[in-house]
């Protein structure tokens, strides 16, 4: 069984802050995890994903996570927010012998200028 | 590139109607999703196909729900009689690698009055 929790619904930050989204998953294999972000009235794009090397990943629009595994989490961050970056995020785990993806509830980011 | 293609975009019909949805997937991706999105429940996936064959359909919520997949380009969701909680955002996403990365469509905005 795979469950994806992320906390916080509402992140609010200001521009040029930085930005940490958090995402703790459990997964009974080892995880492929994955953010991906929703723009008012689109669908999902894919950020980043991780599924197995180097645990710190950099994926669009400036933003990376790290996978770590003793804290089972896979954290979003960006040095310094952006207006653009106001939008849904979502987190989302799926593994080896898995071929659908679990997401979190998801969290909304406010920038405000 | 063309994305996962849906139609349409927004659909507003009476309760008791009969809606389909319909997706056409990136071409040479090999497996299909229909996901829902709502406020309380966030993402949820319906069905997933693989080589246009259904492989988990324990999300679908009853039986007044079918999917189908008649070839490698093209799925239809159809909610046969539609109700008013059934008001949500589907998507169809597709994946070249069995879900190991899946890419979303659009949308479509239904509401069941």
């Amino acid at each position: 069984a795979q469950s994806v929790t992320q906390l916080g619904s509402h992140v609010s930050v200001s521009e040029g802050a930085l930005v940490l989204l958090r995402c703790n998953y459990s997964s009974s294999v080892p995880p492929y995890l994955f953010w991906y972000v929703q723009y008012p009235n689109q669908g999902l794009q894919l950020l980043l994903k991780y599924t197995t090397g180097a645990t710190l990943v950099k994926g669009i629009n400036g933003f990376e996570a790290e996978f770590k595994k003793s804290e089972t989490s896979f954290h979003l961050t960006k040095p310094s927010a952006h207006m653009s970056d106001a939008a849904e995020y979502f987190c989302a785990v799926s593994g080896e012998g898995y071929s659908t993806l679990t997401f979190g509830k998801g969290t909304m980011l406010l920038v405000s200028p | 590139d063309a994305g996962v293609i849906q139609s349409p975009r927004h659909e507003v019909t009476e309760m008791g109607q009969e809606v389909t949805l319909r997706c056409k997937p990136i071409s040479g991706h090999n497996s299909l999703f229909w996901y829902r999105q709502t406020m309380m429940r966030g993402l949820e996936l319906l069905i997933y196909f693989n080589n246009n064959v259904p492989i988990d359909d324990s999300g679908m919520p009853e039986d007044r729900f079918s999917a189908k997949m008649p070839n490698a380009s093209f799925s239809t969701l159809k909610i046969q009689p539609s109700e008013p909680r059934d008001s949500a955002v589907y998507f169809c996403a597709s994946s070249p690698d069995s879900g190991n990365t899946i890419y979303f469509g659009e949308g479509s905005w239904l509401t069941v009055v």
